[in-house]
């Protein structure tokens, strides 16, 4: 079974600029959670998504925002960017996302603002 | 709302020593627990999760972890270090439901020859 695929792996935007990054969950999964991973702050929680739905959201200005499809695919955007977005971002996906089943990541995206 | 705390940033262990990783969580319901590694320029990888039953966990690598309820730890112990284990290791607690998930700040594992 093919794993969580992320695209692209690696980005370089200007700030003010806007990105869209994108995860492919594992087959069957319904749930993606994307997450914001930088070394001060670690693992920031983003948002979930499941059956197209935003079921749970952090704590993260308007400028981020996500989409799932019908497929469980999800897309997160980033408008204007500021130079503190550059972190890896990572996508992971489950069953339902209840808990009781584990998340699989993706291998990240590393976004670069200059 | 619930919160990890991973005593450590930054633990050392000489090859062949025990590894201990520390875990504390607070939640308001026994809660699902796991741990997870990333290696460099990688996403997580889960290693070992407690939903329910049996308190020690088995995982992948050698590695298991323990849920006591009364101390809120899942603490997460390797016998013999190896320097494939050098990593970052990241517990995680879920209260169930479809509650989000939240991560500890992480570990990063060096082992010493």
């Amino acid at each position: 079974k093919a794993g969580v695929t992320q695209t692209p792996r690696y980005l370089i935007k200007t700030r003010g600029q806007q990105v869209t990054l994108s995860c492919s969950p594992i087959s069957g999964h319904r749930s993606v959670s994307w997450y914001q991973q930088t070394p001060g702050q670690g693992l920031q929680f983003l948002f979930e998504y499941f059956s197209e739905t935003q079921r749970n959201k952090g704590n993260f200005p308007g400028r981020f925002s996500g989409r799932q499809f019908s497929n469980s695919r999800s897309e997160m955007n980033v408008s204007t960017l500021e130079l503190g977005d550059s972190a890896l971002y990572l996508c992971a996906s489950s069953l339902d996302g209840t808990g009781h089943y584990e998340q699989y990541f993706g291998p990240g995206t590393r976004l670069t603002v200059t | 709302a619930q919160s990890v705390t991973q005593l450590g940033s930054h633990v050392s262990v000489s090859e062949g020593a025990l590894v201990l990783l520390r875990c504390n969580y607070s939640s308001s319901v026994p809660p699902y627990l796991f741990w997870y590694v990333q290696y460099p320029n990688q996403g997580l990888q889960l290693l070992l999760k407690y939903t329910t039953g049996a308190t020690l966990v088995k995982g992948i690598n050698g590695f298991e972890a323990e849920f006591k309820k009364s101390e809120t730890s899942f603490h997460l112990t390797k016998p013999s270090a190896h320097m494939s284990d050098a990593a970052e290791y990241f517990c995680a607690v879920n209260p169930g439901g479809y509650q989000k998930v939240t991560f500890g700040t992480g570990t990063k594992l060096q082992v010493i020859p």
